[in-house]
């Protein structure tokens, strides 16, 4: 998965912190998106973001803040942590001439929040 | 909202037995795309669909853009152990061309 860097790969959080997952990519691709995946469920899109300075969300994105102030850095942050935000958290980028839907995943970043 | 439906929810197949898979809509889609995602990594593109009827093979994997455009149906020929893992297939949510959803996943064992 080189290409889409996301830190860190596990973190475990008390119930009302907040943090950020970082998301990092160096292809120069404008598109960038963040998904959730619960335990045995499919994929669901957070928000995403269609170059620097844009963004939109997505299908879930209540509890989440995003910003692009560059094309290769794409944050999620979490404001104050809940156990439902317990889940795998996928960065993504759209592959560079590639056609709708043809997307790059990370490696994933793993939350629990207690 | 649009849901994809993907059948079977898993299945446990012998190597070397063909796999059949497909994923449904009540809406339309006009691209449809099936990842597959190893334990512990992120889902990785199969191939994607961009129109009705279309039929694409990827080495022994072969898909298909269903006509009614509310469908698509990935085979895996001969199956090996690396087959193993979680299929989904995904398409643009209504409106959008860059936003995908996903579908339940269709979970592959594959016994020696």
């Amino acid at each position: 998965n080189a290409g889409v860097t996301q830190t860190p790969k596990f973190r475990i959080l008390k119930i009302g912190q907040s943090m950020t997952l970082q998301c990092t990519q160096d292809m120069n691709h404008n598109y960038m998106y963040w998904y959730r995946q619960d335990p045995g469920m499919g994929l669901k899109l957070i928000y995403y973001s269609v170059g620097a300075g844009i963004t939109d969300k997505g299908e879930v994105p209540n509890g989440y803040n995003v910003s692009r102030s560059t094309t290769e850095d794409f944050p999620l942050r979490l404001e104050l942590a809940a156990p439902s935000q317990t889940s795998v958290y996928f960065c993504a980028i759209q592959m560079s001439g590639g056609r709708t839907g043809e997307l790059f995943f990370g490696e994933g970043s793993r939350l629990t929040v207690l | 909202g649009q849901q994809l439906n993907q059948s079977p929810q898993s299945m446990f197949i012998q190597e070397g037995e063909d796999v059949s898979m497909n994923c449904t809509s009540s809406s339309i889609f006009n691209t449809w795309l099936w990842y597959k995602q190893d334990p512990g990594e992120g889902p990785v593109l199969l191939i994607a669909l961009y129109k009705a009827g279309e039929l694409t093979s990827n080495g022994r994997l072969t898909a298909q853009f269903g006509i009614t455009r509310k469908d698509s149906f990935l085979n895996i020929s001969a199956s090996i152990p690396s087959d193993v893992g979680i299929y989904f297939c995904a398409g643009p949510l209504t409106g959008t061309a860059s936003k995908l959803t996903f579908g339940t996943g269709t979970r592959l064992q594959v016994t020696l």
